[in-house]
Parts: structure tokens; sequence; C-alpha cells
């Protein structure tokens, strides 16, 4: 059975920093592409973040490009979020999202139950 | 403001047949195939369709999917109480090179 378990959320003032984890399980984690998705308060999912099964191609959206580092290490079968700089609106659930191929696309077959990060003073 | 466009709303009566759109342009329905997930409250996204019209294994025959251009379409037909949620398109975009939703459309079984 897949799973996905995300890990290190909370509360953090604007421009903190802050890192989450996920932890997979239930699949060959170096054969697929990972991802960041969020939701916002009452707001619709938005796609954060993607990298390649060996981490050789890395994407971000604009609104956290500069900001944000993703990273997996495919030993531990883990992905990370390094959140630097935080706003109040990146405060969302995020979720911890596997893709269908090696490499990021607009689909993801697995999904964690999310985690919360709050940004504010 | 999302860059997929979904409709807010839809709704139709149990047993009924539902429609969702989904419209893009050139750089990233045009282009690509489409996803369709399935939200309900305090549950993580489900994954109903995939390369626009697959659906994975356990997803109903129920849940179609078709691309015309830079259109997309999720139809659900015999609808039952348990589909109420939130339905998300997503798609690849080559001028964004990342991911994009829909703004998601929420179904009420009337």
């Amino acid at each position: 059975e897949v799973q996905l378990v995300e890990s290190g959320g909370g509360l953090v003032q604007p421009g903190g920093s802050l890192k989450l984890s996920c932890a997979a399980s239930g699949f060959t984690y170096d054969d697929y592409a990972m991802n960041w998705v969020r939701q916002a308060p009452g707001k619709g999912l938005e796609w954060v973040s993607g990298l390649t099964w060996n981490s050789g191609t890395i994407v971000y959206a604009d609104s956290v490009k500069g900001r944000f580092t993703i990273s997996r290490d495919n030993a531990k079968n883990s992905l990370y979020l390094q959140m630097n700089s935080l706003r109040p609106d990146d405060t969302a659930l995020y979720f911890c999202a596997k893709g269908l191929t090696l490499h990021p696309s607009g689909a993801f077959d697995y999904w964690g139950q999310g985690i919360l990060v709050t940004v504010s003073s | 403001q999302s860059v997929l466009t979904q409709p807010p709303s839809a709704s139709a009566a149990p047993g009924q047949r539902v429609t969702i759109s989904c419209s893009g342009i050139t750089s990233n329905i045009g282009s690509h195939t489409i996803s369709w997930y399935q939200h309900l409250p305090g549950t993580a996204p489900k994954l109903l369709i995939f390369s626009t019209n697959q659906r994975p294994s356990g997803v109903p025959d129920r849940f179609s999917g078709s691309k015309s251009g830079n259109s997309a379409s999720l139809a659900i037909s015999g609808l039952q109480s348990e589909d109420e949620g939130a339905y998300y398109c997503a798609a690849w975009d080559d001028s964004l090179n990342g991911g994009v939703f829909g703004g998601g459309t929420k179904v009420t079984v009337l």
C-alpha cells in the first residue's frame, strides 16, 4: 500500500523558515517524480514544486521561486521542502504528491494527508 | 486566479449526469494530457482521471474524461450522494514550466 506521510509543519512568523518532510513507502520511490501541492484556507489546489526521480530537473511555481527548495533522498525514501522568507500568503495545507512517471507532470496518483503551515505574527 | 478555468459549482439530482468543464490555452490543455481529482473535506485528493480519459483501478466507470482543443471535461453519470465534493482539473504548462490546476468545482447532489 502506498503511503505518504508529511511532517514538519507548524506556526512560524513572517520572514521565518520551516522544513517539511514526506516519508514514502509502498512503492519504488526512485522510479517516480515527486511534488508538493498546497491549499490555502478556503482556496483551491496550487502546485508548488516538483523534481524528477534523480533530482536532475527541479521546477517551482513562480509564487515560491527563490524562497523554497525541494529535495529528495532516495536512500531514505523521503521528500523535503525547505521554505524560507515565509509570508502570510504561504499559509496552507501542504500535500506531498507522487507523480505518475519519472518526470514532473500535472498528474499525481497518490497524496499524503497534508501538513498545516501557518505564517503569522 | 487559477490558470485553468472551471465553473465554481455544478449540481444534479441523484442518478443524473453532471459535466464539469476545464478551460485552458495551447501551452497547457492544448499540449498536454489532463488529470482530474476529487477532494472531499478532511481527506487527501483522489486521482479520478489521468492521461485525459484513463481511470486508475478502483475508480468507477461512472467517471469519464475528454478533451477538445484547449478545453477538457469530466462527466459523472449516475450521480450518487457520496460524489458531493470538490473536483479539480490539472495539467502541465509549458510556458510556466510547472503544474497548473483549475480553481475547483463544487458538486452538489440535489
